[in-house]
């Protein structure tokens, strides 16, 4: 079986510049989460998806971050423009009916 | 809202020594609690996780942990320590109606000596 897929696994952008992350989760695990883990600590959630539903984002900073999860499978997280205190890595993960989740391998971010 | 702390941020010890990390959350009711493992440049593996039933759980790769509720505790161990365990383990707690709210600790880095 297939793990948490994600992409690019780094990338470099300077600051105000968009920037845009891809997920694809195991299958048929409904719940999707984007978490950002800064140097030295834990993951942070960002946003929870139940299917295509984006059921908590409070810890979203909606001002120029963005998330859509269409069709309920895959999702893209944007920041659009982004900060140099955007610098971190973002994992994806998905959950499964055993309320484990699943984490890919990140997509670490460096913004000049 | 629930939190988890690792007191400890650094651990080092030799290799074929006991380990145990320890992990405290705070949370009104039992919740969901899980280790993961994080190598560098890696995702996050599970290790283990608890739910209910036996306090102590096995996971992989030897490690067991056990669920002390008395002291909001879920302390991570393993007998003996290989050099291929270096790396960093977060302790999270699920919580909510399925354990689908998630914190995670802020993490204990592992070094193993020879």
């Amino acid at each position: 079986e297939a793990g948490v897929v994600q992409s690019p696994r780094y990338k470099i952008i300077e600051k105000k510049q968009p920037v845009a992350f891809w997920c694809n989760p195991i299958s048929g695990h409904n719940t999707l989460y984007w978490y950002r883990q800064n140097l030295g600590q834990g993951p942070e959630l960002l946003i929870r998806y139940e299917n295509e539903e984006a059921v908590d984002d409070s810890q979203l900073p909606k001002d120029r971050f963005s998330a859509e999860r269409l069709k309920g499978v895959d999702s893209t997280l944007k920041i659009q423009p982004a900060e140099l205190g955007d610098s971190a890595v973002y994992l994806c993960a998905s959950k499964d009916s055993q309320e484990t989740q699943y984490f890919g391998p990140g997509t670490r971010l460096l913004v000049l | 809202a629930q939190s988890v702390t690792q007191p400890d941020i650094h651990i080092t010890v030799s290799e074929g020594a006991s380990l145990e990390l320890r992990c405290n959350y705070s949370y009104g009711a039992t919740p969901y609690l899980f280790w993961y493992v994080q190598s560098p440049g890696q995702g996050l593996q599970l290790l283990l996780k608890y739910f209910s039933g036996d306090t102590l759980v096995q996971g992989i790769k030897g490690f067991e942990a056990e669920f002390k509720r008395s002291q909001s505790s879920f302390n991570l161990r393993k007998p003996s320590v290989h050099w291929s365990d270096a790396a960093e383990y977060f302790c999270a707690v699920g919580a909510g109606n399925y354990g689908q709210n998630f914190v995670f600790g802020p993490g204990t880095r592992l070094s193993v000596l020879p």
